[in-house]
């Protein structure tokens, strides 16, 4: 059962580019949450997404970024015009919940290391 | 709003010796999850330990075990006989059981295992 993948790993952009960041959940997975992790600091909550629907985007950045989890295929984080400050690592996050949200444990793909130059 | 707290930033220990890491949460839930999660230098976020807030028995797995004092909201990760390979960032995490069940991180602490 492959965990979560995200792709690319390491991806390098000129200031005012735009950055796409896939995620593909674990088998079975419909629930998606993308953090930020800065330089030297912990992980901060950017979006949580389950398929179709953004449910909770209160950590993103009200301008430039945006995230979606269509009905096929991986979940993107579209970061436009990136700047300096948008460099850090991105990581996604997958679970299943069920109704209690006792099983709701997250599992952590390797991360997508953005460097804007 | 929750918030997590890891007030140590950086810990050493000797190989074979015994380490507790710190983290302190606040909340005004009764019900929610911590976790303790590892980052090696690869950056891949690995989960080490899981403590349901009911459940009054610290969880352990292997080497790996907490010390979960809900009154005080404290919740420590001791690692027994270190290893070389425990050398990482340990991020401990909060989970609530209402709303979206997003994790709250605190700041990380980097362990460093002396041979």
């Amino acid at each position: 059962n492959a965990g979560v993948m995200q792709n690319p790993r390491h991806l390098v952009r000129r200031r005012g580019q735009e950055a796409r960041l896939r995620c593909s959940p674990m088998k079975g997975h419909s629930h998606v949450y993308w953090y930020r992790q800065l330089p030297e600091e912990g992980l901060k909550f950017m979006v949580y997404l389950q398929k179709e629907n953004i449910i909770d985007e209160s950590g993103m950045p009200k301008e430039r970024f945006s995230a979606e989890f269509p009905k096929e295929g991986p979940s993107i984080l579209r970061i436009q015009q990136v700047v300096r400050g948008d460099s850090a690592a991105y990581f996604c996050a997958s679970s299943h919940r069920d109704w209690g949200g006792r099983t709701d444990t997250q599992y952590f793909g390797p991360g997508t290391r953005l460097t804007v130059l | 709003a929750q918030t997590v707290t890891q007030s140590q930033p950086e810990m050493s220990v000797q190989e074979a010796e015994t380490v507790t890491l710190s983290c302190t949460y606040d909340t005004s839930e009764s019900d929610y999850y911590l976790f303790w999660y590892k980052q090696p230098p690869s950056r891949q976020m690995i989960l080490v330990i899981r403590q349901e807030a009911y459940k009054q028995q610290n969880a352990t797995e292997n080497r790996f075990s907490v010390n979960f004092q809900k009154a005080a909201k404290s919740f420590s990760l001791k690692i027994s006989d270190s290893q070389l390979g425990d050398a990482a960032m340990y991020f401990c995490a909060y989970r609530t059981l209402s709303g979206t069940y997003k994790y709250i991180f605190g700041t990380g602490t980097r362990l460093k295992v002396l041979a």
